[in-house]
């Protein structure tokens, strides 16, 4: 399968910084990621979508002004936690879309333990 | 009505049997639907796309579907206790794909 990255893997913020994490298809182009979120126990949430040269479009209850989303080339999206706080602690994991003669498919990345203390 | 619905769990099964893994979903319109393994602590893997009704082999892994039902399973013949892990099933809902909804998972666990 395609490969996606992200980095970095893990990251311990103070309160009120910023954080941002990369996610990168390292093998082929993605005109789409997507990022999601997910809490100890709990199922993958859909944060938002992120498409090549335009706007990301956040899931309802995503703070957009909060979760900066920059998608400038076609391997590399951009989450940026700002003002990050403990609530904002979780696993922040990108995926990318790729496209074969199979159909469209969805490739994750390894994900970002984020802890804000 | 959950747009794509999975039995929660856990679902134990000894070391060798076939584990069983169903998920409903409420599109009809949808065209593409795809399995995905996630380990704990770690980011999914997919592992079984079907795109027409009946059954698609890849090793010890079997997906079903029929749009009929709306249903799509996973099989996982000769299971091992390294299959112990939150199985997804993930559906793009509206039969395009900007949208991928993921069920709330199937945490699975193979007991030797």
């Amino acid at each position: 399968g395609a490969v996606v990255s992200q980095h970095p893997s893990w990251v311990i913020c103070k309160s009120g910084t910023s954080v941002k994490i990369e996610c990168r298809s390292l093998d082929f182009q993605a005109t789409t990621m997507f990022w999601y979120r997910q809490f100890p126990k709990q199922s993958l949430m859909l944060m938002a979508t992120s498409n090549e040269g335009s706007k990301a479009t956040y899931e309802q209850g995503v703070e957009k002004d909060k979760f900066l989303i920059n998608h400038a080339s076609l391997t590399l999206s951009t989450l940026t936690v700002t003002s990050a706080h403990p609530e904002d602690s979780s696993f922040y994991i990108c995926s990318a879309r790729a496209t074969s003669g199979r159909g469209d498919e969805q490739f994750f990345g390894p994900g970002t333990r984020l802890t804000v203390l | 009505q959950k747009e794509v619905e999975q039995n929660s769990g856990p679902l134990s099964v000894p070391e060798g049997a076939i584990a069983s893994l169903n998920c409903t979903y409420s599109d009809r319109g949808s065209q593409s639907f795809f399995w995905y393994r996630q380990y704990s602590g770690k980011s999914p893997e997919l592992i079984m796309s079907i795109y027409s009704n009946g059954d698609k082999e890849d090793g010890r892994f079997t997906a079903q579907l029929n749009k009929a039902s709306q249903y799509v399973s996973l099989l996982i013949r000769d299971s091992q206790p390294s299959d112990s892990a939150t199985y997804l099933c993930a559906i793009p809902l509206g039969g395009g794909y900007q949208k991928v909804t993921f069920g709330t998972g199937t945490k699975l666990q193979v007991i030797p």
